[in-house]
């Protein structure tokens, strides 16, 4: 049973299009993240947040815009997706808002 | 900004040998820090962290060392084994609610 899960694994799309990548998780913790992974391997933070309040933005354009339904699930939708968007998403969780991260499998976003 | 540097790409070491991580990092407010090993295809897992108020933490083969004064911390794997050979990722936190990482060092462990 994955503590951590992200739907699509894969996702490829067109310039211009909107999608959403959608992250669970089953481990009863209060804080959630984005995280995405450039070319250049960095994984820099995009959103936290706990207790579906936004906590953090970290400068993210608004075509961006994350939905937590309730603790446990945190939404990335993407609006007029562009080339840079090409990257893979990390899902995380963690029990409140310090120390280790509980990451999910990672959504490979590619726009063509 | 990156405030989290591993200068080391990549490293490749014999079985059974030393594996020496090396990080630096720029903000002194950070205050705690993570070691996170990724395998392909996987999402990063936790190996080791460490307070600022301590210098060294060890976890079986781990060991993480961490100097302040220098900005700097590392991550001693001994010995090396084969299952090693992944992506290696520093963190470093000063606030609730955001990590930041470096770029990785990539390990390959030698039969």
């Amino acid at each position: 049973d994955t503590a951590v899960s992200q739907t699509p694994k894969y996702l490829v799309t067109q310039m211009g299009n909107d999608k959403s990548i959608k992250c669970e998780q089953n481990l009863g913790h209060d804080t959630m993240y984005w995280y995405k992974q450039d070319s250049k391997k960095f994984l820099k933070i995009m959103f936290s947040y706990n207790n579906k309040e936004l906590i953090i933005n970290e400068t993210v354009p608004n075509r961006f815009s994350p939905k937590s339904p309730d603790k446990a699930h945190l939404n990335l939708h993407i609006n007029s997706l562009e080339l840079g968007d090409s990257a893979v998403y990390f899902c995380a969780s963690s029990p409140q808002g310090r120390g280790e991260l509980f990451f999910g499998e990672g959504s490979r976003l590619t726009v063509l | 900004d990156q405030q989290v540097k591993q200068n080391s790409p990549s490293l490749s070491v014999q079985e059974g040998r030393i594996s020496i991580l090396n990080c630096d990092y720029t903000n002194s407010m950070f205050d705690y820090f993570l070691w996170y090993k990724k395998y392909p295809a996987e999402g990063p897992t936790f190996l080791i962290s460490i307070s600022s108020i301590k210098d060294k933490n060890e976890d079986g083969r781990f060991t993480v060392f961490l100097n302040k004064s220098a900005k700097h911390l590392s991550l001693h794997i001994v010995p090396s084994q084969p299952g090693d050979s992944a992506v290696y990722f520093c963190a470093a936190s000063a606030d609730d609610y955001k990590l930041s990482f470096g770029a990785g060092t990539t390990v390959t462990v030698r039969a």
